[in-house]
C-alpha cells in the first residue's frame, strides 16, 4: 500500500501570505495525486487533480505541482476562507485502494 | 446541478448492522463510480469502498478494515448507492460520506454528500 505523508502538520499564516503544503508518496505515482480542502463540519472538496489541474470553479490562487513521489500545493495570497484542513489523495491499482495523507491544518496566525 | 445526499446514519449497538443510502442526481448514475469514505471524530479521511459503473459490471473494491463486513451496492433505477455495514464495532464510529468519481473513474472524487454520522455504542 502506498503511504502519503503530509507536512507540516500545521501551518500558521496570515491572510495575504503564501501557503505551501507538501505531500510525499512512499512509491512512484507519476502525477496521480489530488488535493482536497475540508472546512469544519463540511465534506471535502476537490481542489487539484492529476497533481496540477484545477478542478472546476477553483480559483487560480490554488496551484499544484510535482510528480513521482513529491508534490506541492500552493495557495498564493491567502483569503480568510482558505483556512481549513488540506488532504492529498492517491489511488493504487493493486491491490485496488485509495489513500489520503494525514492532512495539514492551515490556521490563522 | 449534481447532488449527493447520504442518509441512514444513527446510533447502533456493537455487533449490529446498519445500511446507509446515497441518493444522487444531476448525472447519469449508472455510468459512474460511487464511493464511500469515512472520518472518525477528529481524525482524517479514510476510504471505505466503491462500486464501478455498469460498463465495468458494477464490481466493488473495499478497504482492508471493512472487507468481508461491509458491502457496497447500487440501484441504478433509483440512482441510489448503498453501504451495508455488518458486525459493527466502536472503531466504525464516523461520519460516512458518499462521493462521485470524477470522469467516470475512481481516481478522484468531485462531488461529495454532506455526510451521515454513524455511532456504534452500547
Amino acid at each position: 500500500e502506498i503511504v502519503l505523508t503530509q507536512s507540516p502538520g500545521t501551518l500558521s499564516l496570515s491572510p495575504g501570505e503564501r501557503a505551501i503544503f507538501s505531500c510525499r508518496a512512499s512509491k512512484f505515482i507519476r502525477t496521480s495525486l489530488a488535493w482536497y480542502q475540508q472546512k469544519p463540519g463540511q465534506a471535502p472538496s476537490l481542489l487539484i487533480y492529476d497533481a496540477s489541474k484545477r478542478a472546476a470553479g477553483i480559483p487560480a490562487r490554488f496551484s499544484g505541482s510535482g510528480s513521482g513521489t513529491d508534490f506541492t500545493l500552493t495557495i498564493s495570497n491567502l483569503e480568510p476562507e482558505d483556512f481549513a484542513i488540506y488532504y492529498c489523495q492517491q489511488r493504487s491499482n493493486w491491490p485496488p485502494s485509495i489513500t489520503f495523507g494525514q492532512g495539514t491544518r492551515l490556521e490563522i496566525k | 446541478e449534481v447532488q449527493v445526499v447520504e442518509s441512514g446514519g444513527g446510533l447502533v449497538q456493537p455487533g449490529r448492522s446498519l445500511r446507509l443510502s446515497c441518493t444522487a442526481s444531476g448525472f447519469t448514475f449508472g455510468d459512474e463510480v460511487m464511493s464511500w469514505f469515512r472520518q472518525a471524530p477528529g481524525k482524517g479521511l479514510e476510504w471505505v469502498g466503491f462500486i464501478r459503473g455498469k460498463a465495468f459490471g458494477g464490481t466493488t473494491e473495499y478497504a482492508a478494515p471493512v472487507k468481508d463486513r461491509f458491502t457496497v451496492s447500487r440501484d441504478d433505477s433509483k440512482s441510489i448507492a448503498y453501504l451495508q455495514m455488518n458486525s459493527l464495532t466502536t472503531e466504525d464510529t464516523a461520519v460516512y460520506y458518499c462521493a462521485h468519481g470524477y470522469s467516470s473513474s475512481w481516481n478522484y472524487f468531485d462531488y461529495w454528500g454532506q455526510g451521515t454520522l454513524v455511532t456504534v455504542s452500547s
